[in-house]
C-alpha cells in the first residue's frame, strides 16, 4: 500500500524551461512533506519542505506547492539546469514523529 | 551539510553468512539514526529508528532477531543482517539525525548495496 506516490518514474526537460515533479499521498495524518534530491553513489539529500499550514514555499529556483484537499504537492525547478540532473524523491511524515514515508522516485534529466 | 558515511558500499556474501553494515556521522552527534531498505524500482522503506544507547524500534514486518541494529554512540550505529538470503539482497541506506534541528536535519549515507548469493 504506496501511501506516497510518484507517478511519472522519469521527466525529461530542455535546460532553461521549467521542470515540474509530482506527489500524491493517501495518509491524511501527514503534515508534513519534503523533497530529497539523490545523485548516483550518494545518498538523498534534503532540498526544500513544506507544512500543511502552508500552500506554497519557495527557495530560490524551488517551489514546492501543496494541496491538500487533493492530496497533491509538487515541485517546480525554474529554470532548470542540467545540474538538476538526478532522482527525486517526495517524502512526507506526521508531526507525531519523525518518520519519513518516501515515494519512488522520479528520474530528471536535464538537457543542455 | 553533515556528512554521514557508510561501511560498506556494496557487498556480496554467501547464503547463511552475516553481514555488519556501518553508519557513522562525522561532524555531528546523532541522536537517532534510521534504516531504511530499496528494493529495485520501489521506494526507500524505513526498517528501524535507532536512539543511542537505547533498544531500536522496528517497523511492521521487519524481523529485529534478523535486522540486528546496535547504536552504542552518537556517531555510529550498526546493522548487521544475520544469516542472511538471497531475498535480503537490497540497498540499505542508514541517515542520522538531530531531531531537535527538524526533519531537515535527517542526513543520509551514501547506502550499501547487499548481493547474497
Amino acid at each position: 500500500d504506496q501511501q506516497v506516490k510518484q507517478n511519472s518514474p522519469s521527466l525529461s526537460v530542455q535546460e532553461g524551461r521549467i521542470s515540474i515533479l509530482n506527489c500524491d499521498y493517501t495518509n491524511s495524518m501527514f503534515d508534513y512533506f519534503l523533497w530529497y534530491k539523490k545523485y548516483p553513489a550518494e545518498g538523498p539529500t534534503f532540498l526544500i519542505s513544506i507544512s500543511s499550514i502552508k500552500d506554497k514555499n519557495e527557495d530560490g529556483r524551488f517551489t514546492v506547492f501543496l494541496n491538500k484537499s487533493a492530496k497533491h504537492l509538487s515541485l517546480h525547478i525554474v529554470p532548470s539546469q542540467p545540474g538538476d540532473s538526478a532522482v527525486y524523491f517526495c517524502a512526507a511524515s506526521a508531526s507525531s514523529n519523525y518518520k519519513l514515508t518516501f515515494g519512488k522516485g522520479t528520474l530528471l534529466t536535464v538537457n543542455p | 551539510g553533515a556528512v554521514v558515511s557508510q561501511h560498506p558500499s556494496w557487498v556480496i556474501c554467501k547464503s547463511g553468512t552475516s553481514v555488519k553494515i556501518e553508519c557513522r556521522s562525522l561532524d555531528f552527534q546523532a541522536t537517532t539514526m534510521f534504516w531504511y531498505r530499496q528494493f529495485p524500482k520501489q521506494s526507500l522503506m524505513l526498517m528501524a529508528t535507532s536512539n543511542e544507547g537505547s533498544k531500536a524500534t522496528y517497523e511492521q514486518g521487519v524481523e529485529k532477531d534478523k535486522f540486528l541494529i546496535n547504536h552504542a554512540s552518537l556517531t555510529l550505529s550498526t546493522l548487521t543482517v544475520t544469516s542472511a538470503h538471497p531475498e535480503d539482497s537490497s540497498f540499505y541506506i542508514c541517515s542520522a539525525a538531530t531531531l531537535a534541528g527538524g526533519w531537515e536535519t535527517q542526513y543520509f549515507g551514501p547506502g550499501t548495496r547487499l548481493l547474497v548469493l
